[in-house]
């Protein structure tokens, strides 16, 4: 059974860095099947994808069209986990952030990380 | 505004049976495989229905997933108190190159 285990603070201030790590049990972060998504929700935008890194013989990237100026997700092999980086924050990135398993027949979520943007 | 459309409110009287329906296109529904989530307040969304119809372990059987076309349907038969909770469809777009998510659907046990 995979687990995905959230950290990362709770408080941003607007122009600052959003950072999230993602660490993963019962599964490898670089397995050839499987693939690391960051996802958000909010209710003025619902549910959000917002990226994914996954390995198939190299590392590939692919992030959602709303933040891709903004955003960077990295795999970490050394400690079996993937991150988030989302530049410029504005109020409007306030929202549960979630990291997930996802593939069409594969469906694992972390617990959900309220990240709130203000001064 | 979802790239996907469910409707945003559903409800049915214990024991009955509930329809939730899901709308996309060619792009995702048409050719991918729909997920189904439940979400309960402050928690999660929890995977009811892979694969458009596969039931991880331990998910109960009276959630089935269909699909025909572009869009996806969730049954749940047999309703009870505790299915009260949000519903959403989720699928890959190949034109959007990501995941999509529909808006949601409020299901209420009357």
């Amino acid at each position: 059974q995979v687990q995905l285990q959230q950290s990362g603070p709770g408080l941003v201030k607007p122009s600052q860095t959003l950072s999230l790590t993602c660490a993963i049990s019962g599964d490898s972060v670089s397995s050839n099947s499987a693939a690391w998504n960051w996802i958000r929700q909010s209710p003025s935008r619902g549910l959000e994808w917002l990226g994914r890194t996954y390995y198939r013989s190299k590392w590939f990237n692919e992030y959602g069209v709303s933040v891709k100026s903004r955003i960077s997700i990295k795999p970490d092999t050394s400690k079996n986990q993937f991150s988030l980086q989302l530049n410029s924050v504005t109020p409007e990135d306030t929202a549960v952030y979630y990291c997930a398993s996802l593939t069409g027949d594969i469906s694992y979520w972390g617990q959900g990380t309220l990240v709130t943007v203000s001064s | 505004q979802s790239v996907l459309t469910q409707p945003p409110s559903a409800s049915g009287t214990p024991g009955q049976r509930v329809t939730i329906s899901c709308s996309g296109s060619s792009s995702n529904i048409g050719r991918n495989a729909v997920h189904w989530y439940q979400q309960l307040p402050g928690t999660a969304p929890k995977v009811l229905i892979c694969s458009n119809n596969q039931r991880p372990s331990g998910v109960p059987d009276r959630f089935s997933g269909s699909k025909s076309g572009t869009s996806a349907s969730l049954a749940i038969s047999g309703l009870q108190s505790e299915d009260e909770a949000d519903y959403y469809c989720a699928v890959w777009d190949d034109s959007l190159k990501g995941w999509v998510f529909g808006g949601g659907t409020k299901l209420t046990v009357l």
